[in-house]
């Protein structure tokens, strides 16, 4: 079975600009997760959607924002990048809201 | 802010012998998952534990949690090159919604 993907892999974006990531869940997952890891720090939970709905935010700027679709596939925008959202943002899927999370590669962004 | 805090910060050993690592957190939990993290890839979880429980075992690990010190413990027992990594504890603490909080992770390194 696939597991979560994620894309892109990597990406370098310039100050101000904006960014989209996506993400596909494992096949029956309802739920998705984002998480924001800076280099040699742990992940950082952003948002949580299950069944297309926000169920949990995490401590981030209205610059982050997400979404999920009908085939629970996610998407995560941030606006107006920063130089400090360079980090490995990475997608988690599971069944239900609470249950053991599986996690994709990630995307790597760098801001210049 | 992150709920977890792994102990030590990073660990040497030699390939064979036990690897231990602990997490600390400050609020009650619903559970407690222990994930690893090979060179700032994807996240694989490891095993997960629930408030009722005292101890866990899954192959080469075995993990406790002691809620009345808000404290959880990761054994790697006879250690291979291949446990090279960094090992996060998550806590799931919320009730209505969802947040998983990392900790910053411990360092393992398996000398051959």
């Amino acid at each position: 079975d696939a597991g979560v993907t994620q894309s892109p892999t990597h990406l370098i974006k310039t100050r101000g600009q904006h960014v989209t990531l996506r993400c596909s869940p494992i096949s029956g997952h309802k739920s998705v997760s984002w998480y924001q890891q800076v280099l040699g720090q742990g992940p950082q939970f952003i948002f949580q959607y299950y069944e297309k709905e926000e169920r949990g935010r995490g401590n981030f700027p209205d610059r982050f924002s997400a979404r999920q679709f009908p085939n629970y596939s996610s998407e995560l925008n941030v606006n107006a990048l920063l130089l400090g959202d360079s980090a490995l943002y990475l997608c988690a899927s599971s069944p239900l809201a609470k249950e053991t999370q599986y996690f994709g590669p990630g995307t790597r962004l760098l801001v210049l | 802010s992150q709920q977890g805090e792994e102990d030590p910060q990073a660990l040497s050993i030699q390939e064979g012998e036990n690897a231990t690592m602990n997490c600390s957190y400050k609020t009650s939990i619903n559970n407690l998952q222990w994930y690893r993290q090979n060179s700032g890839r994807g996240l694989v979880h490891l095993i997960l534990i629930r408030s009722n429980e005292r101890e866990k075992h899954s192959g080469r690990l075995r993990v406790t949690l002691d809620t009345s010190k808000k404290s959880s413990s990761l054994l790697i027992t006879a250690s291979r090159a291949a446990d090279t990594a960094s090992y996060f504890c998550a806590t799931d603490f919320g009730s209505n919604d969802y947040k998983l909080s990392f900790g910053a992770g411990t360092t393992v390194t398996v000398r051959a």
